[in-house]
């Protein structure tokens, strides 16, 4: 069975600090895979998606960078946290390559910039 | 851009009656948008209740219904009788043919279902 792991839970940083969120897929080969992000009160947005190992694409500028340096893995992460990086992030995974696949999501990461 | 707007921040219902949470889209890419319906019950991840590809077509998924109505450019939710574990935030979106699989999402909507 496939499983999708994010780390941490949850996270309390302050600005300007750096920050780093990760997230695992098992079970599947060469999956694509995504960061979401939800502002409190706003809507899940798109960040970033990757369809292989070194290649990432931003979809919303906001700062952050993401890096896929393994099939499995996919990381968050930014040098300095701004107090607008607060809220909800996703990360998700795909199959198949058209506009109607199924995304599955992890259980997310709370951040919290203070 | 495309967009996604449910009307609905939260609806309360009693269990055992009849429910509708409201989608429609607006979508400015060429062809028509793949229409999802996505639930993330408490204490576990979003999750996707159905989805609908084609125009004119009903999803279904655990008691819920979904029509893809391309003239109203809606994607209403419904179910005929709610039960509290359906007590859930609730997220309508859309991906167009030409982007891949970015997904588009509504606000969402949070069902609370009481007995």
């Amino acid at each position: 069975a496939q499983t999708i792991h994010q780390w941490p839970v949850a996270e309390i940083k302050a600005v300007g600090s750096p920050l780093s969120l990760g997230c695992t897929i098992k079970g599947k080969s060469s999956p694509n895979l995504y960061w979401y992000w939800q502002a409190t009160g706003g809507t899940l947005q798109q960040l970033f998606y990757s369809i292989t190992v070194g290649q990432v694409e931003s979809v919303v500028q906001l700062n952050l960078s993401a890096s896929r340096p393994k099939d499995d893995q996919f990381i968050l992460s930014t040098e300095k946290l701004l107090l607008s990086h607060s809220g909800f992030y996703l990360c998700a995974w795909s199959l198949g390559r058209t506009s109607a696949e199924t995304l599955y999501f992890g259980s997310g990461t709370r951040l919290t910039v203070l | 851009g495309d967009s996604v707007t449910q009307t609905e921040g939260q609806v309360t219902v009693s269990e055992s009656k009849s429910l509708i949470i409201n989608c429609t889209y607006s979508a400015t890419s060429i062809g028509y948008p793949n229409l999802f319906w996505y639930v993330r019950y408490p204490g576990e991840g979003l999750q996707l209740l159905l989805k609908v590809i084609t125009a004119g077509q009903k999803g279904s998924s655990r008691g819920f219904e979904a029509t893809y109505n391309k003239e109203a450019t809606s994607f209403h939710l419904q179910k005929a009788s709610v039960q509290e574990s359906d007590s859930a935030v609730y997220y309508c979106a859309l991906s167009a043919t030409s982007s891949g699989q970015k997904l588009v999402f509504g606000q969402g909507t949070i069902l609370k279902v009481y007995l």
